[in-house]
């Protein structure tokens, strides 16, 4: 069974640190992975996508993929209240365009 | 632009009604999905329509009925619900490239409520 992992939760940080999100998927042929951030209630909002090995950086975002590890990470730099959401984690293969969520990492910013 | 647009935000529903959810994206977007998301719970894909050819999550009940007049638009039928299929419904869109894996751009959802 193709998975993503995730962990729920709830990751607390002071306002103005460093948030680290971790995401591990089991299916070596994923090709393709994106973060999403969902605030209660709304619906996801994509904040960054990522393809290749390595870093790929975004304002304050720098998403991380690691293949030889099977290992998706979002770094939250300088983080802010408003940052403070459910981040979702997806992964997808070269095999049509279907998505395999992990159930979410809980993120609180606290002021 | 990557707008996808949802109608209603919100549905009220008895068990006995018959109602419909709406999707629309003006992005040129060949692949249409329907997820359902209970709280604190990732999406759940119900359905795919790919250059107007279906896909379907085998677990959803035939109580759900996609349909695709056209490659900008997605309608849900809902029949005959249960209270348990009270959850947010998200369209989202994307653009189904041969390679696939690409960006799916998600609408605001309808909010269902079945009593």
């Amino acid at each position: 069974q193709k998975e993503v992992e995730q962990n729920s939760g709830p990751l607390s940080v002071p306002e103005g640190a460093i948030a680290s999100l971790n995401c591990t998927y089991s299916d070596r042929g994923s090709q393709s992975f994106f973060w999403y951030r969902q605030y209660s209630g709304k619906s996801p909002e994509l904040i960054m996508f990522i393809y290749s090995n390595g870093d790929k950086e975004d304002g304050r975002f720098t998403a991380q993929l690691n293949k030889a590890s099977q290992y998706v990470s979002l770094l939250i730099r300088d983080s802010q209240p408003s940052d403070s959401a459910t981040y979702l984690c997806a992964g997808a293969g070269w095999a049509g365009n279907m998505l395999t969520f992990g159930g979410g990492t809980r993120l609180m910013v606290k002021p | 632009d990557t707008e996808v647009t949802q109608t209603p935000k919100h549905l009220v529903m008895g068990m006995t009604n018959k109602k419909s959810l709406k999707c629309e994206q003006h992005m040129g977007h060949r692949a249409m999905y329907w997820y359902k998301q209970k709280a604190k719970k990732p999406p759940e894909l119900m359905f795919v329509y790919s250059y107007e050819k279906l896909s379907i999550n085998e677990s959803v009940p035939s109580r759900f009925s996609p349909e695709c007049p056209n490659s900008s638009l997605l309608n849900l039928h809902l029949h005959a619900l249960q209270p348990e299929d009270s959850a947010l419904y998200l369209c989202a869109s994307s653009q189904a490239l041969a390679g696939g894996g690409e960006t799916q751009y998600f609408g605001p959802g309808t909010r269902l409520l079945v009593l």
